[in-house]
């Protein structure tokens, strides 16, 4: 069974630095794509970026390119998002999902969401 | 403002049919295939279509998708009050990046 466990819910200040994680199980790590997903409170889904376990590939949104830094370790089937300086407009539920290719791309199977929270 | 636009809400009542639709572009949906999630409050995304029409093993044969053109839409018949939750649809566009609608919040009266 596919599993993606993500790390547990975040509160922090501004200007503080921050790591979630993602843990895969269930299938190949190395041999899909994982995703990052931001939803704000009240909002839509928005992706952030992705990544490629194999050779560690990255690709960011262009809205969010220098606000986070995706990264991947499949020796512990693990990706993470972190960021070195947080803002209050950064407070979200942050979701991981794995990418598959049919005949075309889709997220089938998603983490259960890390809630961030920032605020002074 | 997404660049795939769905109507912001949705209502029908139990056993009724209600489509949602998905607006979008040539390097969007006129060039890649469309996804359709279902979304409960403070739970993730769950994958409801795929490949444009196509459902996972699981999900109930009352929904269904379909696309034409920049468009797509996901039907719900049969409609039941489990079903009130939100839907967002989703694609890829010729960049290899990701793209989801705005989201509808479907009320079951």
């Amino acid at each position: 069974e596919v599993q993606l466990v993500q790390s547990g819910a975040e509160v922090k200040k501004p200007g503080e630095s921050l790591k979630i994680s993602c843990q895969a199980s269930g299938y190949t790590f190395l041999n899909y794509w994982i995703a990052w997903v931001r939803q704000m409170p009240g909002r839509g889904l928005e992706l952030m970026g992705i990544v490629y376990p194999a050779d560690s590939d990255i690709k960011y949104s262009p809205s969010f390119q220098g606000l986070a830094t995706i990264s991947a370790d499949s020796s512990i089937t693990t990706a993470y998002l972190q960021w070195n300086s947080l803002k209050p407009s950064d407070t979200a539920t942050y979701f991981c999902a794995r990418l598959r290719y049919t005949i075309g791309w889709d997220f089938d199977h998603w983490g259960r969401g890390t809630p961030v929270t920032v605020s002074s | 403002q997404s660049v795939l636009t769905q109507p912001p809400s949705a209502s029908a009542t139990p056993g009724q049919r209600v489509t949602i639709s998905c607006s979008g572009g040539n390097s969007n949906i006129g060039s890649n295939t469309v996804s359709w999630f279902q979304q409960f409050p403070g739970t993730a995304p769950k994958l409801l279509i795929y490949n444009n029409d196509q459902r996972p093993s699981g999900v109930p044969d009352r929904f269904s998708g379909s696309k034409s053109g920049t468009s797509a839409s996901l039907a719900i018949s049969g409609l039941q009050s489990e079903d009130e939750a939100e839907y967002f649809c989703a694609a890829w566009d010729n960049n290899l990046m990701g793209l989801f609608g705005g989201g509808t919040k479907l009320t079951v009266l």
